[in-house]
């Protein structure tokens, strides 16, 4: 099975910069999503990291290394509308499926 | 194209009724993907197609839950003899099997048992 721990919840302000960690336990590690949700909506798309490294998309950045079961979501230069939950996801297994974690819900301040 | 479609967006039913939900993925993808969300939690993975193969199925899932993906176009999910319990949104995700194979969400069907 998969294991994803996230942290719960978050607060920043507006400008900062923010880091969210995920860490899992998986097997069959096929890759790692990382979604923003806003309340009230569907889940979108931010990144896909299948490979170690960090993988930057504008104030957005995303990172993983495989052998540590660990992923970080880097929002920079932060802004009032990033206020919303960000769920990391496992795609693993034979079947490749997709497994969400419980996300993080970040709440940005003046 | 107009992305995942799902219908209804609402459903309030009595406990114990039937209810059935439909899903359209963006039409070349292959992978269809269901879940289930609560307030304050992630989606929680319920089933899976590729094509029109179901591949799994949550094995928290109890056997009144069933879903069909008969040409493997768009798909149906079905929960017998609901329970207060069954009151969440569930969502359907559609994906391109292939290089990174993001997922493409639906905008939910929210259902209320009373």
């Amino acid at each position: 099975g998969q294991n994803i721990d996230q942290p719960t919840e978050m607060t920043a302000t507006e400008g900062a910069i923010v880091q969210i960690n995920c860490t899992y336990q998986t097997s069959g590690f096929n890759g790692l999503f990382w979604y923003q949700q806003h309340a009230g909506e569907a889940p979108t798309f931010l990144s896909y990291n299948v490979l170690d490294g960090l993988e930057e998309k504008g104030r957005f950045s995303s990172f993983l290394s495989r052998s540590k079961g660990y992923s970080y979501l880097l929002l920079k230069e932060l802004q009032m509308k990033d206020s919303a939950s960000y769920l990391c996801a496992l795609r693993s297994g034979g079947y490749q499926k997709v497994t969400f974690g419980t996300g993080t819900k970040l709440q940005v301040i003046p | 194209d107009t992305g995942v479609s799902q219908n209804p967006r609402h459903k309030i039913t009595k406990r114990g009724q039937n209810v059935t939900f439909r899903c359209d993925p963006i039409s070349e993808h292959n992978r269809l993907y269901w879940y289930r969300q609560t307030l304050g939690q992630g989606p929680e993975f319920l089933t899976y197609f590729q094509n029109e193969a179901q591949l799994e199925k949550s094995r928290l899932l109890s056997d009144r839950f069933s879903a069909e993906r008969p040409k493997g176009s768009f798909s149906t999910l079905e929960i017998q003899r609901t329970e207060q319990g069954d009151s969440a949104m569930y969502l359907c995700a559609s994906s391109l099997s292939g290089s990174n194979e993001k997922l493409f969400f639906g905008s939910g069907t929210q259902l209320s048992v009373l």
